[in-house]
């Protein structure tokens, strides 16, 4: 089973541009969550989104959104790059919803996009 | 309010010698998961270990195992015989039931394993 993709993998940008990153999930998983890791705040959830409809959110400015296909592939948008955006986006996937017992299926984490704002 | 508190930013283990990594946690949910993932320094976010809020026994997986300790609200790593494969960031996260795949995640811990 492939497991989750992110691409780009890097990517240079200057202030003020937008930035679109793109996440697969693992085959048959439904949940796409987007993480912000930077130095400084550690790792901070952006957003979550489950059948094409956004569960849940983080506390980022409205310059961060996203979105997810009827396929569950995802993509999460930065308007007006600022240099504090520089991070570590990490997509993660799941079944997204209780397994057996009441247990959480584990998130699976893609390789991240490593961006970098000029 | 959710929180993770990781009190040791970094650490150092001999080889083949057993280290624990501390998490306390902090919410009002009676109905949550408690997560160790693990980032080497090639950024990947590998998840080790879970443990559930109404599970009776500590989580084992391999040479990882969670010391649960509910009233206390803590939930430490143990990696027993340690490699030098293991230095790397280690991460506690939590996932309340009702915040569906919303994860909170502590500061981590940084551990590197001594030949």
């Amino acid at each position: 089973k492939a497991g989750v993709t992110q691409t780009p993998r890097y990517l240079i940008k200057t202030r003020g541009q937008q930035v679109t990153l793109s996440c697969s999930p693992i085959s048959g998983h439904r949940s796409v969550s987007w993480y912000q890791q930077t130095p400084g705040q550690g790792l901070q959830f952006l957003f979550e989104y489950f059948s094409e409809t956004q569960r849940n959110k983080g506390n980022f400015p409205g310059r961060f959104s996203g979105r997810q296909f009827s396929n569950s592939r995802s993509e999460m948008n930065v308007s007006t790059l600022e240099l504090g955006d520089s991070a570590l986006y990490l997509c993660a996937s799941s079944a997204g919803r209780l397994g057996g017992g009441g247990a959480w299926n584990e998130q699976f984490f893609g390789p991240g996009t490593r961006l970098t704002v000029l | 309010a959710q929180k993770i508190t990781q009190t040791q930013p970094g650490m150092f283990v001999q080889e083949k010698e057993a280290v624990t990594l501390d998490c306390t946690y902090d919410t009002s949910d009676q109905s949550y998961g408690l997560f160790w993932y693990k980032q080497p320094s090639s950024g990947e976010m590998i998840f080790l270990i879970y443990q559930g809020s109404y599970d009776e026994q500590n989580a084992t997986e391999g040479r990882y195992s969670l010391n649960f300790q509910k009233a206390r609200k803590s939930a430490n790593l143990v990696i027993s015989a340690s490699q030098l494969g293991d230095s790397a960031m280690y991460f506690c996260a939590m996932r309340e039931r009702t915040s569906y795949d919303k994860v909170i995640f502590g500061p981590g811990t940084s551990l590197s394993v001594i030949p």
